[in-house]
């Protein structure tokens, strides 16, 4: 049973190019939380999404950045015009259909670097 | 102010030793975890206790949970440089809804 997986595992763009952000939950996991990390922090909240449903999105900025979780593929967060303040890492975690703030699944995340 | 802020932010230790983190709340919670995180890699839970429970055993690890002085603590025993990581706790708030809120994290240097 694979883990979370994240793709791509490293993401350079330049400042207002589009970045993509690829999760795919554990099997059988039908919940999808999206957090970022800068150096030395701990995870900010940024989305929870169910498929096709986003759930809870508090922690996304206003502009720039949507995410989504369709019925069949991966979930994809996406942000366009990328700024430098935007570098950081991002996790995907998931958990099964009755564990929603149980046991959190993460990738490996996403690290994006904006130059 | 920021929910779960875990003291101290960091520790260093000698292989053996026992390591102690603690982690402090703001508001009332449905369960509080800890998880790990190796360098460049994704969290990993380590430990689920629930409001109503204050004291949980995992292998080498120990957590508590003071509901009353809204804190929580995780131990590691006999510590051994493979623990070198940092440590979070996240909380289960029960007004925030669908998400975990963590903190910014204990690291924790185990010297061999």
């Amino acid at each position: 049973n694979a883990g979370v997986m994240q793709n791509p595992r490293h993401l350079v763009r330049r400042r207002g190019q589009e970045a993509r952000l690829r999760c795919s939950p554990m099997k059988g996991h039908s919940h999808v939380y999206w957090y970022r990390q800068l150096p030395e922090e701990g995870l900010k909240f940024m989305v929870y999404l169910q498929k096709e449903n986003i759930i809870d999105e508090s922690g996304m900025p206003k502009e720039r950045f949507s995410a989504e979780f369709p019925k069949e593929g991966p979930s994809i967060l996406r942000i366009q015009q990328v700024v430098r303040g935007d570098s950081a890492a991002y996790f995907c975690a998931s958990s099964p259909p009755n564990g929603a703030n149980e046991k959190l699944f993460f990738g490996s995340g996403t690290q994006l670097s904006v130059l | 102010s920021q929910q779960g802020e875990e003291d101290p932010q960091a520790l260093s230790i000698q292989e053996g030793e026992n390591a102690t983190m603690n982690c402090s709340y703001k508001t009332s919670i449905n369960n509080l975890q800890w998880y790990r995180q190796n360098s460049g890699r994704g969290l990993v839970h380590l430990i689920l206790i629930r409001s109503n429970e204050r004291e949980k055993h995992s292998g080498r690890l120990r957590v508590t949970l003071d509901t009353s002085k809204k804190s929580s603590s995780l131990l590691i025993t006999a510590s051994r440089a493979a623990d070198t990581a940092s440590y979070f706790c996240a909380t289960d708030l029960e007004a925030a809804g669908n998400k975990l809120t963590f903190g910014g994290g204990t690291r924790v240097l185990v010297k061999p």
